[in-house]
This record gives C-alpha cells, sequence and structure tokens, in this order.
C-alpha cells in the first residue's frame, strides 16, 4: 500500500482563503517532501521537512510534521488562483536508495 | 541548468506499434525514475536505476516494457507492442544519491495508443 496518504482528495476554496492537505505515512522517514503539479506538467519540489523539525516556512507555505502520529500537513495561505494544482507528500524509501514513495495527492481548486 | 529533458513531449501511435521514450537527466545526477500517471491509477513508479544500474522494476507492467540506462547522461523506456491502456503521461526524474532525495522531473511524454 502507500507509504503517504492524503486528504482530503479533493479541496476547493475562494481565493484568499487558506487551504490545508495532511498526509500520513507508515514507516519511519529521515524527512518529508511536498510537491506541487499543474496540470499538464511534471511535479516540482516545494518543502522538505526533516524528522527532527516540527514546522517550517516557505513563503506562503507552512509545513508540519508530527512523527509520533506520522502526519505532516501543508497550509497555504492566502490562497490565489495560481496554486490550483494537484500536491503530493512523498518519503524516501530505505536510506539513500534515492527512491521516494509518492501519496496520491490532494487537488487543489482555487477559485477567483 | 537545463532540468530533466524528456522527448518526444507527445506521441500518438497506434496499438502494436513499438514506442520508444526518452530521458537526459539533469548533469551530476546519479538516479534516474521512469513513472507512469493516469487518472485512475495516480502516480505509479515504473522502474528506477542508481549509478546506471537497475534497481527495482517491479513497477514494469509486463514483459512488453523495458528500460535502459547505457550512460549517465541518456535513457529509454520502451513498450513494444503498445497496447491503448499504455495511454498515459510517463515522466522521468532524477536525483543526487546522499543528498536529500528531492526528485526533479521532466515535462512528461503524454503517450496515446489508438
Amino acid at each position: 500500500s502507500q507509504q503517504g496518504e492524503e486528504d482530503p482528495q479533493a479541496l476547493s476554496i475562494q481565493e484568499g482563503e487558506n487551504a490545508t492537505m495532511n498526509c500520513s505515512y507508515k514507516t519511519s522517514i529521515n524527512n518529508l517532501q511536498w510537491y506541487r503539479q499543474n496540470s499538464g506538467r511534471g511535479l516540482v519540489h516545494l518543502i522538505l521537512i526533516r524528522s527532527n523539525e516540527r514546522e517550517k516556512h516557505s513563503g506562503r507555505l507552512r509545513v508540519t510534521l508530527d512523527t509520533s502520529k506520522k502526519s505532516s500537513s501543508l497550509l497555504i495561505t492566502a490562497s490565489r488562483a495560481a496554486d490550483t494544482a494537484s500536491y503530493f507528500c512523498a518519503t524516501p524509501l530505505g536510506s539513500n536508495t534515492g527512491k521516494l514513495i509518492f501519496g496520491q495527492g490532494t487537488t487543489l481548486q482555487v477559485k477567483p | 541548468d537545463a532540468g530533466v529533458i524528456q522527448s518526444p513531449r507527445h506521441e500518438v501511435t497506434e496499438m502494436g506499434q513499438e514506442v520508444t521514450l526518452r530521458c537526459k537527466p539533469i548533469s551530476g545526477h546519479n538516479s534516474l525514475f521512469w513513472y507512469r500517471q493516469t487518472m485512475m491509477r495516480g502516480l505509479e513508479l515504473l522502474i528506477y536505476f542508481n549509478n546506471n544500474v537497475p534497481i527495482d522494476d517491479s513497477g514494469m507492467p509486463e514483459d512488453r516494457f523495458s528500460a535502459k540506462m547505457p550512460n549517465a547522461s541518456f535513457s529509454t523506456l520502451k513498450i513494444q507492442p503498445s497496447e491503448p491502456r499504455d495511454s498515459a503521461v510517463y515522466f522521468c526524474a532524477s536525483t543526487r544519491l546522499a543528498g536529500n532525495n528531492e526528485q526533479f522531473f521532466g515535462p512528461g511524454t503524454r503517450l496515446t495508443v489508438l
């Protein structure tokens, strides 16, 4: 089964609102990553949080990590129509394999 | 940096034909991944290479699929013979081992098999 599972599967909000997406995983990790995919494009790395970090910020993005619950959340504040995309969490498999396990993704629609 | 380069960007072919997808990873990256993405199945890892060696091909759906990485700057994914159910977007991604495993994705090849 997927290492990363996300919810909700789809989210629709108005521009200016905040969007929160959640990710759960099963095994121990040394980091967790979030990616964005615009329609018709490849995935783009957004932010990485290490297992010894609890929260990380990058612009309007805020990521939290709770290793005790094996979960992470991605918060996008003051959303814009350009944030409309699918968002995936990913966790490394093992140490130094290079492989990532991706979740099924959350599709976010931001209405202008 | 040119990023990961994939070709062709779009391919339309008829059932039974051979299809070859190409990928050039980012220079200096030593790990390369082939993914397939469909609405029904989401993003699936097909195969990945570390230092040009295939590490895990358990995601390759059938013997009709094969992948090679003859050198550090080039990889191919071949489907022979192609079937309509192979229609999908195929992504190539690369990363540097011993880093954070952040993967860099190419723009993808949209394959349509009629």
